[in-house]
């Protein structure tokens, strides 16, 4: 069954500084991969999607990933980090309709 | 954008009470509806999946007498806590898919916080 893994809990990134939150996938054939945010006491938002084609995929709000199958990553970066970018990241695959999310990664913004 | 509304936002109600929650898809249709629960500081649980015109289909685990879903259009499904009591508290989120068609996402509404008291 396909799944992803999101190996840091928290990440801690100065304001202006470049971001990269990690995702690995589990899936035999070319999965379909998500990055949502989400704010507290709020649902999810997309920031982008990746089916098939370009490997490097733009997003909202300045997001961008890269998928790489040789090392099943579908990692999320952004260049230069605002205090507002402070949230909750899901890295997500589908599964027979259903998206399967990983636990979440919690960006912290300092000053 | 495809935008899904949410309602109530918040809601606070004694134990024993029946609660109602309503997702809407605003502006586009869609036969395929979620339902998730998320507890604090962890990620979404997928409870159940809802069909319009039909039976929706609950994840292992999910009391489908507890928790009823109805999708009477396509655009509106609903989420029904029945009798709900303290460990019912949670964050409800649902989401839709556009029903046009493709590789279409998951589009989410803001969430319900239930607070049984």
């Amino acid at each position: 069954a396909q799944s992803v893994t999101q190996p840091d809990i928290h990440i801690t990134v100065s304001e202006g500084a470049s971001l990269e939150l990690r995702c690995n996938y589990s899936y035999g054939a070319t999965p379909y991969l998500f990055w949502y945010v989400q704010s507290p006491g709020q649902g999810l938002q997309l920031l982008l999607k990746y089916f098939s084609g370009d490997t490097l995929v733009q997003g909202i709000k300045g997001f961008e990933a890269e998928f790489k199958r040789s090392q099943s990553s579908f990692n999320l970066r952004k260049p230069s980090v605002h205090w507002s970018d402070a949230a909750e990241y899901f890295c997500a695959t589908t599964g027979f309709q259903k998206l399967v999310f990983g636990t979440g990664t919690r960006l912290l913004v300092s000053p | 954008g495809a935008v899904v509304s949410q309602h109530p936002s918040w809601v606070i109600c004694k134990s024993g009470t029946s609660v109602k929650i309503e997702c809407r898809s605003l502006d586009f249709q869609a036969t395929t509806m979620f339902w998730y629960r998320q507890f604090p500081k962890q990620s979404l649980m997928l409870m159940a999946t809802s069909n319009e015109g039909s039976k929706a289909t609950y994840e292992q685990g999910v009391e489908k007498d507890k928790f009823l879903i109805n999708h009477a259009s396509l655009t509106l499904s609903t989420l029904t806590v029945t009798s709900a009591h303290p460990e019912d508290s949670s964050f409800y989120i649902c989401s839709a898919r556009d029903s046009t068609g493709g590789n279409q996402p998951q589009h989410f509404g803001d969430g319900t916080r239930l607070s049984i008291l």
